[in-house]
């Protein structure tokens, strides 16, 4: 089936140790979205990729990176997290930008 | 800029049919989303809407009115399974001119026997 993965779902790390979350799809969709989702609120989008190209969101954190090494993968680094990154983090997929959004299950990150 | 309103809790009883609203500001509109997301999972699309009216898709039916900014989800015969939280998802333009899709904060729904 085709679908969105991530890995880990639950990712355990030290305050200011980086850390790497990943996405795969096998949609081949053009588009991917990293977003963060903290208890009882509305998931906030990061950054995402129209293929090659990088677009990262005004309020997002220096703190975030992204890359997508190719169609199929992309990578969410946080660079030194502090206890206020914990949180959902979910990566969807879209064929296009206008068209619906695809989820896979999240990462779960623990900062202790 | 782009501003969701929704109901944070709604209670109605297995069988029931219960309607979510959501009210929205947005430039650009460009489509609305529901999703349903149960605790501690991602969320998974449920409908989608741009045009006004109703889009009936088995016990889910979501309604749009354009000019008056306002969507709702309604659910029938609800199963204790459906109780989960439910996005509504506005997309518009963003500040930089693309696609943005933002969402609500999501009603949590609790069906009760």
């Amino acid at each position: 089936d085709a679908m969105v993965i991530q890995n880990p779902r639950y990712q355990v790390t030290q305050f200011g140790k980086p850390v790497t979350l990943s996405c795969s799809q096998t949609l081949n969709h053009n588009v991917m979205y990293w977003y963060q989702q903290k208890s009882s609120q509305a998931p906030k989008l990061l950054f995402h990729y129209y293929d090659k190209d990088f677009n990262n969101e005004a309020d997002t954190p220096d703190n975030f990176q992204s890359r997508r090494p190719n169609t199929s993968f992309c990578f969410l680094d946080i660079r030194s997290p502090g206890l206020g990154d914990a949180a959902m983090y979910l990566c969807a997929t879209s064929r296009e930008r206008q068209e619906t959004q695809y989820f896979g299950p999240g990462t779960r990150l623990l900062v202790l | 800029g782009q501003n969701i309103d929704q109901p944070t809790e709604m209670t109605a009883t297995e069988g029931a049919i219960v309607q979510i609203n959501c009210t929205y500001q947005t430039s650009g509109f460009n489509g609305l989303f529901w999703y349903q997301q149960h605790a501690g999972e991602a969320p998974t699309f449920l409908s989608y809407n741009v045009l006004d009216g109703l889009e009936e898709k088995g016990r889910f039916s979501s309604f749009l009115s354009r000019s008056k900014g306002y969507s709702y989800l309604l659910l029938k015969e609800l199963q204790m399974k459906d109780s989960a939280s439910y996005l509504c998802a506005v997309r518009g333009i963003s500040g930089a001119g693309s696609y943005q899709l933002t969402f609500g904060k999501g009603t949590k729904l609790s069906v009760i026997p």
